[in-house]
Parts: C-alpha cells; structure tokens; sequence
C-alpha cells in the first residue's frame, strides 16, 4: 500500500486569500491525483498532476483557480486561489499504485473552512 | 455527460439486518472499484470488479457487476455497527485510464445497535 501524508489536516481561511495543500507519498508514483469533496457530497476529481508537466484539469477547474505543483515523484501540491466560501471542502490527494491494480489510496485529507 | 447513480442515499439498519447498495452508471464501465469511508475519515478502497457478471466476496460483503457492466451491488451480512461509514461505487471517466475515477453519489450506512 502506499502512505500517503497530507497537510494542513484543516484550516480555516478568509476569503480572498490562498492555501497551498501539500501531499507527500512514501513511493514514487508517476500520477498524483487531486479531489474534492463538498460537505455531504461525493468525490470530484480536480486535476491529474504529472511529474515534469503541467498538472491536467477535469472540466469546471482551471488553472488559475487551483494551480498544481509537482516537483517530484513523491511530492504535490494544491493551491486553492482567491478563496470563497463555495471553496469550503475537503480536498483529498490520492496516488494509484498499478502494481497493486487499478485502486486509488487517498491522503487524509485537508478540511477547509472559508468564512 | 457520463453519470454515476447510487441508491439509496440513506440507509438506517437494526444491527444483525442486511444492507444493500445499488451503482448504475449511465455508460458501460471497464471495471467499477467501491471504497468505504469512516465518518471523519477518507475513501478506502474495497474491491475491484472487472469482469461482466462478476461476483466477490469478502467475509460479509458480497459484491456484484452486471452482465452489461454498468450496474453493480454491494450486500452486507447481518451488519455491524463497524460498518458504518459512507460507501462508494466509482467507475473510470469516459475516455480515461488509471486514477480518474467518477464517484457514486455514495450510500451513509448507520447501523443502530
């Protein structure tokens, strides 16, 4: 399995501001995948970071808004821009090891609280 | 666009009772993964099917993919109040491969003791 370490765990941010999300993996893996899920709702995948390129994006999320790093092959992060309270979600990395089949381990997630 | 439906969204059982989620997606799937996620925590992965008419088992899970793959089952046995959590079908977004999964709207078990 892979081990997957996320923070902030949560925050609570002002609106307009910035938060950068960090996620770090135990493993290289070449995908790191970045989702959303609003409260009581289900997982919504934000972008797909690769190692080397520019992150690619799921329709209904852009760059600008959620600008992706990915410096290494264990290493991302997420930055949630020019915060609103609609941004009040956790946002979960996850990595997809396909030595072990085609399953997603997920990081614990960051809670973000927007006021 | 590609849609994954889950039923029902809330499921209140007596401990020891059967429990039972449906997937149906609106365009046939490669394979349909189902993940489990504790209140307060994060997705957990299940299982994998991949196969038309596949069923799994695991202890008091049974799992199920439909012969046209895309529909799919999860049955628990005589629950437990270990069991509760959030579950979730997920199946890859049209046109993608590995990690890009769409979910379920996703089925809130509580199970009263």
């Amino acid at each position: 399995s892979a081990v997957i370490s996320q923070k902030p765990s949560r925050d609570i941010c002002q609106r307009g501001t910035s938060l950068t999300i960090q996620c770090q993996v135990d493993s290289q893996v070449t995908m790191m995948f970045w989702y959303r899920q609003q409260p009581g709702q289900s997982l919504t995948l934000i972008a797909t970071a690769n190692q080397g390129s520019e992150a690619t994006y799921e329709s209904g999320f852009v760059i600008d808004k959620f600008p992706i790093s990915r410096p290494n092959l264990t290493f991302s992060t997420l930055t949630v821009s020019n915060m609103s309270p609609e941004d009040s979600s956790i946002y979960l990395c996850s990595v997809e090891l396909t030595e072990l089949g085609e399953k997603l381990f997920f990081g614990s997630g960051t809670q973000l609280s927007v006021l | 666009g590609q849609q994954v439906m889950q039923i029902p969204q809330y499921q209140h059982v007596q401990e020891g009772e059967d429990f039972t989620t449906y997937c149906n997606s609106s365009t046939t799937l490669s394979n349909i993964q189902w993940y489990k996620q504790r209140p307060g925590g994060h997705p957990v992965f299940l299982i994998q099917l991949v196969k038309s008419g596949e069923v799994k088992k695991q202890k008091r899970l049974t799992f199920q993919f439909g012969e046209a793959k895309k529909n799919s089952s999860l049955h628990i046995t005589a629950t437990q109040t270990t069991d509760v959590g959030t579950y979730f079908c997920a199946g890859p977004i049209e046109g993608t491969s590995y990690g890009k999964l769409t979910f379920g709207q996703g089925t809130i078990l509580t199970v009263h003791p």
